[in-house]
């Protein structure tokens, strides 16, 4: 099992409320990432980090904004939430063999 | 550049029989190949990973995957598919450890396990 969590799993929101998903990480990686998982289950990467301090914007174009304090804890933000947003966010971090996922946050704005 | 081709959207078989799920890879360099596993609702899990030891690499619930350079492939097999394989799969190729791009996802395989 990998050790890595997001929360909420699911979250239901009005439209231009703010919110916060939150991955965090035990296993000491200093890659993470978050993906934007489409109804047609493709995966699209949405930010990625290096390490503490480090963030940068994936391939496909994203509202959300992340942060990276510490090496364990890599949120995702959107600032005004709109019903374009809603999707599943999967968080994952790696090492030099393989990533390993979060359970996935299903995000649905009314 | 990488990518990936899952080459079928969906499969389905009988519980019991042979489960093949193809994947086509094109890399620069020696790639590392992976399939994950995704459940409803849940996130991915990794199956097995291919990184230039043996070509044939075994997975978890029986699950095994062979990498053949010669026609760029790295085909996931089962040789008796149980009702809880159902599950979307994907395969991943990662050619470029300094980039954090360096995962490219298939589109996905969709197993459906028919009683």
């Amino acid at each position: 099992e990998a050790d890595i969590y997001q929360t909420p799993r699911y979250l239901v929101i009005g439209t231009g409320k703010k919110i916060t998903l939150e991955c965090s990480q035990t296993m000491g990686h200093d890659k993470m990432y978050w993906y934007q998982q489409d109804p047609g289950m493709e995966l699209h990467l949405i930010h990625y980090s290096y390490g503490v301090n480090s963030t940068e914007k994936g391939d496909l174009s994203s509202e959300s904004t992340v942060s990276r304090i510490r090496t364990e804890h890599f949120p995702l933000t959107l600032e005004s939430a709109r019903p374009s947003h809603t999707s599943q966010y999967l968080c994952a971090s790696r090492d030099r063999v393989a990533a390993f996922f979060g359970q996935g946050t299903r995000l649905t704005v009314v | 550049a990488q990518s990936v081709t899952q080459l079928d959207s969906h499969v389905s078989v009988s519980e019991g029989t042979p489960v093949l799920l193809r994947c086509n890879y094109s890399s620069s360099y020696s790639p590392s190949l992976f399939w994950y596993v995704q459940h409803p609702n849940k996130g991915l899990q990794l199956l097995l990973k291919y990184t230039s030891a043996a070509t044939l690499v075994k997975g978890i619930n029986g699950f095994e995957a062979e990498f053949k350079k010669s026609e760029t492939s790295f085909h996931l097999t089962k040789p008796s598919a149980h009702m809880s394989d159902a599950a979307e799969y994907f395969c991943v190729v990662s050619d470029n450890w300094r980039g954090a791009d360096g995962l490219t996802f298939g589109k996905g395989t969709h197993l459906i396990i028919q009683p």
